[in-house]
């Protein structure tokens, strides 16, 4: 039971901003929203997480919901590097705590 | 510094043999976690370390799969005997400490082929 829902796929042009948006209506206060991807033959990689605030690193930017029942990784520009496989999963009492429990996450393909 | 690590990368095995996979992890991480992932799909959970005490293996999908970590850095996942439906990319990952608002650093991964 992934507890996000996300879409399954979305595709991008090349140097162009993507917003992925995640569902999470069943969300407890104490959870954190993380973010990965998973490039082709690689295992997942961190991308971004948070849990009121928006946050932004080199990589992304999250934009959580006031009532943070949804939230959006937004990529500035991205590049053919950036298709991959993204998941959003929540971190804390909803998933058991320390573990992850990943969906099928949205697949990007970035266009040139 | 040195990810986690995972070897072997790919590994054949026929069916009802023993396999043995194994996680390094990264230097001082306390918290250890192995997933599986199907074709097509997430990785799923399957046990979960904190040093050398293994604190949840309920994802374990059968009692042929046996995970130890006894020195409370290498990981070993175990599958004896191994079936054609345990194909699949073993992930391991591992965190400083396990909680909530920290990132997991994940392997390459093991692709089993079982035959």
């Amino acid at each position: 039971d992934a507890k996000t829902t996300q879409p399954n796929s979305m595709e991008s042009n090349e140097e162009e901003p993507v917003h992925l948006p995640c569902n999470h209506s069943t969300i407890s206060g104490t959870d954190y929203i993380h973010w990965y991807r998973q490039l082709p033959s690689q295992g997942p990689e961190y991308v971004i997480h948070g849990l009121t605030s928006n946050v932004n690193n080199r990589m992304a930017s999250l934009a959580i919901a006031e009532d943070r029942k949804s939230s959006t990784l937004i990529l500035h520009r991205a590049t053919l590097r950036d298709a991959a496989v993204y998941y959003c999963i929540l971190r804390g009492p909803t998933s058991g705590t320390y573990k992850y429990i990943f969906g099928t996450g949205t697949r990007l393909k970035v266009l040139a | 510094g040195a990810g986690v690590s995972q070897s072997p990368r790919y590994k054949v095995a026929k069916r009802g043999q023993d396999v043995a996979l194994r996680c390094d992890p990264i230097s001082g991480h306390v918290s250890l976690f192995w997933y599986q992932q199907a074709l097509g799909q997430g990785p799923e959970f399957l046990t979960y370390f904190q040093n050398e005490a293994q604190l949840d293996k309920s994802g374990l999908p059968s009692d042929r799969f046996f995970a130890e970590r006894p020195e409370g850095s290498v990981s070993t996942l175990k599958i004896q005997p191994s079936e054609p439906r345990d194909s699949a990319v073993y992930f391991c990952a591992s965190s400083l400490e396990g909680a909530r608002a920290e990132e997991q650093y994940f392997g390459p991964g093991t692709r089993l082929t079982v035959t």
